[in-house]
């Protein structure tokens, strides 16, 4: 079956533009997760959502945002872009067995990388 | 938060073993994950550790002590497509892992 699925694979973006990426989860998963990484901070968690709402939110200033469909798509917001906003950006979706504990098995996506210049 | 420490970068010879140790303070525990993460590439599910103890899968073992917040990857018969990024995660919740920094493995001829 296919896989989790982001596009676009590769952007380049100027400080003070948005960005939106867009991540299509495997079939028959509803949870989504959202992952920055970058080679200083590693594989920072952003947000996760569930039937649309969010459930879970990392620590990343309110520049990011997210939302997710009523087919459990999702997409991802950059506004008011910084250089360090630089990073690859995953997303991760999973088929919710654990509930509340996060111990899923998440699947990730090839990622978008974006560089910010 | 969490605290998730593990070397930086190790490097073995094809054939050989290699541990990777991972240690972790936290206030509630929900099992341990390893990923493993080649360059360019997504993270892709190891194993998965909630009881002590440890487990096998093929080539791969991952081992768990709860009592003192310690886990280890085991990779055995070193290949040169283990050469990758190994990265243990403890969840936090609802899609959240808390991820280390990740430990570099380099597998030399």
């Amino acid at each position: 079956k296919a896989g989790v699925t982001q596009t676009p694979r590769y952007l380049i973006k100027t400080r003070g533009q948005q960005v939106t990426l867009s991540c299509s989860p495997i079939s028959g998963h509803r949870s989504v997760s959202w992952y920055q990484q970058t080679p200083g901070q590693g594989l920072q968690f952003l947000f996760e959502y569930f039937s649309e709402t969010q459930r879970n939110k990392g620590n990343f200033p309110g520049r990011f945002s997210g939302r997710q469909f009523s087919n459990s798509r999702s997409e991802m917001n950059v506004s008011t872009l910084e250089l360090g906003d630089s990073a690859l950006y995953l997303c991760a979706s999973s088929l919710e067995v654990e509930t509340g504990s996060g111990a899923n098995v998440l699947t990730f996506g090839a990622g978008s990388r974006l560089t910010v210049l | 938060g969490q605290n998730i420490d593990q070397p930086t970068e190790m490097t073995a010879t094809e054939g050989a073993i290699v541990q990777i140790n991972c240690t972790y303070q936290t206030s509630g525990f929900n099992g341990l994950f390893w990923y493993q993460q080649h360059a360019g590439e997504a993270p892709t599910f190891l194993s998965y550790n909630v009881l002590d103890g440890l487990e096998e899968k093929g080539r791969f073992s991952s081992f768990l002590s709860r009592s003192k917040g310690y886990s280890y990857l085991l990779l055995k018969e070193l290949q040169m497509k283990d050469s990758a990024s190994y990265l243990c995660a403890v969840p936090l919740g609802w899609g959240k892992l808390q991820f280390g920094a990740g430990t570099q493995v380099v597998v030399t001829p």
